[in-house]
């Protein structure tokens, strides 16, 4: 049980394209999604937390116009990288809170490339 | 602020010895810790969780410690196995209503 997807896996844009990133939780409803982004060697960064049917609470740094975030239902939430750029490459990765507070599932990332 | 720091440089492992990880904090005492294992490539996977009074937790191979005095927890991997390579994060939280503060990780590699 407990399993999060997210789709696609690996994604290759050009500059200044929009990409959308899905996360779902497959066998759980999720109260809470979050977003992350990790750079290579580095720790996971939140970028956002989002609860299903209200607006995500962006961190700060974190740009909400670039970044948009829609939690429509109990296990799908979408991110938007809008006007994509080379420096926004990086590796993605959504996780879901069920009813336990205290565990997070995590999907298995995407890989951004921006060229 | 609170910051989590674990050792940046890998860990190497004899197969079948004992690979003991750390994750010290600088501030607050955490509601709870969490270690979890993430391989090249893809998303964390949730290992264990500790509450801040809790001393130790086990499963399987697996053992957590937390010391709120030294303001730091162990993670042991006993028996250890080649398929136990992965990087290794902490994280922990104030408790349930705070997002998770992420450690960079540990670079675990078992030698057969």
């Amino acid at each position: 049980g407990a399993v999060v997807s997210q789709h696609p896996s690996r994604v290759i844009c050009k500059s200044g394209t929009s990409v959308k990133i899905e996360c779902r939780s497959l066998d759980f409803q999720a109260t809470t999604m979050f977003w992350y982004r990790q750079f290579p060697k580095q720790s996971l960064m939140l970028m956002a937390t989002s609860n299903e049917g209200s607006k995500a609470t962006y961190e700060q740094g974190v740009e909400k116009d670039k970044f948009l975030i829609n939690h429509a239902s109990l296990t799908l939430s979408t991110l938007t990288v809008t006007s994509a750029h080379p420096e926004d490459s990086s590796f993605y990765i959504c996780s879901a809170r069920g009813q336990d507070p205290y565990e997070q599932y995590f999907g298995p990332g995407t890989r951004l490339t921006v060229t | 602020s609170q910051k989590i720091e674990q050792n940046s440089e890998a860990l190497n492992i004899q197969e079948g010895k004992t690979a003991t990880l750390t994750c010290n904090y600088t501030n607050y005492s955490p509601a709870y810790l969490q270690w979890y294992r993430q391989d090249p490539g893809r998303g964390p996977v949730f290992l264990l969780l500790i509450r801040e009074n809790e001393k130790e937790k086990r499963k399987e191979r697996l053992k957590v410690t937390f010391d709120t005095t030294l303001k730091q927890s162990l993670f042991h991997i006993t028996a250890s196995q080649p398929a136990d390579s992965a990087t290794y994060l902490c994280a922990l939280a104030r408790d349930s209503n705070y997002q998770l503060i992420w450690g960079a990780g540990t670079k675990l590699i078992i030698k057969p």
